[in-house]
């Protein structure tokens, strides 16, 4: 499959805890987003890099979350502390040089903080 | 920043017949609309989307119409099957310079009845 991968696919954590997802942009995708998207709701934007720089940050991202894409290839997105009101599907996204606007999503990561 | 809304919330056709999901936007610097596909437990899937250069793009049994004066775009799927039952969500973003983070819709779920 050479689509969008993320993982883990699913996350239970306890309130509190640190949590790292992972996301694989489809090759030679240089752009890189992160979504959050609830129950019954659309995806709402988190962040985004173009290569390894982060361009931009919504202020959803609290202090408490935190994005890298260290080499431009694969991103991480840490949620230190985590709170109930995390729950969500974290998902990514890539897009191509050429088109970058057409973004690929991935499955997703189910996260549950009891 | 941008706002979407779309309409109707949920959606029920029968097998064959015509489907009509519908949004608006607010930004009219807004110039990429794109439609996404997302069946349970799976990731958004990109069906269809259209540049504000033109004002309709048909795929196969999908189209796609961008009326930028009053901001509003529409999505049609003609002689519907079961399989196209899924949640779909529009979104619009700008294409120029910076980011192009999508801003989605809160999604129709559509259900194909035979």
């Amino acid at each position: 499959d050479t689509g969008v991968s993320q993982n883990p696919r699913h996350k239970i954590t306890k309130r509190g805890q640190n949590v790292t997802f992972r996301c694989d942009p489809i090759s030679e995708h240089n752009r890189l987003y992160w979504y959050r998207q609830t129950l019954g709701q659309g995806p709402e934007f988190l962040t985004y890099f173009q290569n390894e720089a982060q361009l931009e940050k919504s202020r959803l991202l609290s202090d408490r979350f935190s994005a890298e894409r260290p080499k431009g290839s694969f991103s991480t997105l840490e949620i230190q502390r985590t709170e109930q009101g995390d729950s969500a599907m974290y998902l990514c996204a890539s897009s191509p040089r050429d088109r970058a606007y057409e973004q690929y999503f991935g499955p997703g990561t189910r996260l549950t903080v009891t | 920043g941008e706002n979407v809304e779309q309409h109707p919330s949920t959606l029920s056709v029968q097998e064959g017949d015509s489907a009509v999901i519908k949004c608006t936007y607010s930004d009219s610097a807004s110039n990429y609309f794109p439609w996404y596909k997302q069946e349970l437990g799976k990731r958004p899937q990109l069906i269809i989307d259209i540049r504000s250069n033109v004002g309709e793009k048909k795929d196969q049994r999908i189209a796609v119409t961008l009326n930028k004066t009053a901001k509003h775009f529409s999505l049609h799927i003609t002689e519907t099957q079961p399989e196209d039952s899924a949640v779909y969500f529009c979104a619009a973003s700008g294409i120029a310079g910076g980011g192009n983070k999508l801003t989605f819709g809160t999604g129709t779920q559509l259900k194909v009845e035979l």
